[in-house]
């Protein structure tokens, strides 16, 4: 059972525009969602989080948009460059009280391909 | 920002031996740090939450005698996959957190087993 989909697998964009990477959740009970950037044969590089008490939060290009009621959450890069081409990772926590622990479940992933 | 420092970073091993990762914070302490696993093209996936001091907490489906964890210090875990075969090849992930979220990755150990 995926509590955490990131139905699309690959997003290609063009330099300068944005990106829009999409999360789905299925638990209600997850209160906090964090965003991750992997490069092959690395650990993931966090990026931005969202407490379920907000519904966005932005920092720098990176925004990321939070919709309880859709148990949906998004990541917008704007503009994009060359150098956001990696695998993108939405991750939640918060079932079983894990936000205090910080155990993560991590969506499937979404590959970024930012072509100059 | 908090470093999560892992090695190796990639190993070779014969089918039957015993792998040593270790995983350690850097510059903070840590009581509790995180062991996932991912498969190629797949999602990172939590084997184990180590605690320092006690034993630690594995998630369904995980063979605790196969993946022996440590946590020996408050910046040090180690994760021993016993007597590897080849479905062990993996890259395995180790990560800890500074006092609250978010975690914070190591760099991850390729593992191949012959």
């Amino acid at each position: 059972d995926q509590q955490v989909k990131q139905n699309s697998p690959s997003l290609s964009v063009q330099e300068g525009r944005i990106s829009i990477l999409n999360c789905d959740y299925t638990n209600s009970m997850f209160d906090y969602f964090l965003w991750y950037k992997k490069y092959p044969a690395e650990g993931p590089t966090f990026l931005i989080s969202i407490s379920s008490i907000k519904d966005k939060n932005e920092d720098g290009r990176f925004t990321v948009f939070l919709n309880k009621s859709a148990k949906h959450l998004s990541l917008h890069i704007v503009p994009s460059q060359p150098g956001d081409s990696a695998v993108y990772f939405c991750a939640a926590s918060g079932i079983d009280g894990s936000s205090n622990t910080g155990k993560l479940i991590f969506g499937q992933g979404t590959t970024l391909q930012v072509k100059p | 920002g908090a470093v999560v420092s892992q090695h190796p970073s990639r190993v070779i091993c014969k089918s039957g031996t015993s792998v040593k990762i270790e995983c350690r914070s850097l510059d903070f302490q840590a009581t509790t740090m995180f062991w996932y696993r991912q498969f190629p093209k797949q999602s990172l996936m939590l084997m184990a939450t180590s605690n320092e001091g006690s034993k630690a907490t594995y998630e369904q489906g995980v063979e605790k005698d196969k993946f022996l964890i440590n946590h020996a210090s408050l910046t040090l875990s180690t994760l021993t996959v016993t007597s590897a075969h080849p479905e062990d090849s993996s890259f395995y992930i180790c990560s800890a957190r500074e006092g609250g979220p978010p975690l914070h990755f190591g760099n991850g150990t390729r593992l191949t087993v012959t």
